[in-house]
């Protein structure tokens, strides 16, 4: 969906190094949230956040932190990248729109796939 | 592209043919459900959504089915053509107000021409 959008779209990267991916939406959302999928487990919930000022752990935010600088920006960082990070990374967004409509359906960016060696 | 339906349930169709992929969800508190497809290299894509106060919604060639009663869905795709090979995975919100979704692991669709 173009109207969200990960930056980079692939990196290769080595264990210790800092990482950060970043999202950006146009879809005017209040809500953001950060997904890791690995083969075979599905999409897992790292971190997500309601609002600028609101950040909540997912399931599995162990080894990553998250910044929202701003309402249609979601950045996901890994301090010291290891192997078991290597995964498909996605962002997604939902929310009110101002016009009014559908909330919980999430609209996911195109992924960025990391490798860490 | 990414490879990520390795070990996954899969289904093969001729092209034309319609297609049922299944999901089972665990929370029976669940009031709002969704179904993805992802195809290879790709981010999820939404197709269709129905709330737990229907049984049935039907949009362009997708048809859902909800059967609270021994929490089932199904995602329907009539008249399936090579475009629709993909992942198709569901997701739950497991009601609340929290709007996280929690998802199934997915079936890989094969469409034969």
């Amino acid at each position: 969906d173009a109207d969200v959008t990960q930056t980079p779209r692939n990196r290769i990267t080595k264990t210790g190094k800092r990482i950060m991916l970043e999202c950006s939406q146009t879809k005017g959302h209040d809500r953001m949230y950060w997904y890791r999928q690995d083969p075979g487990l599905g999409l897992r919930l790292i971190y997500y956040s309601f609002d600028v000022k609101d950040i909540n752990k997912g399931e599995i935010s162990d080894g990553y932190s998250v910044s929202r600088q701003a309402q249609a920006k979601f950045s996901l960082s890994l301090e010291s990248a290891i192997p078991n990070q290597t995964a498909l990374y996605f962002c997604a967004t939902s929310g009110e729109l101002a016009s009014g409509g559908a909330t919980d359906t999430q609209y996911f960016g195109p992924g960025t796939r990391l490798t860490v060696l | 592209g990414e490879s990520v339906g390795l070990h996954l349930p899969t289904l093969s169709v001729q092209e034309g043919d319609n297609s049922i992929i299944n999901c089972a969800y665990s929370n029976s508190a669940s009031d709002y459900f969704i179904w993805y497809k992802q195809e290879s290299g790709k981010g999820p894509q939404f197709i269709i959504d129905i709330r737990s106060n229907m049984d049935k919604r039907q949009g362009q060639r997708v048809t859902v089915l909800l059967n609270k009663t021994v929490k089932h869905l199904s995602l329907q795709i009539a008249a399936t053509q090579p475009g629709d090979s993909a992942v198709y995975f569901c997701a739950e919100n497991s009601g609340g107000s929290n709007y996280k979704l929690t998802f199934g692991k997915g079936t890989l669709l094969t469409v034969n021409p």
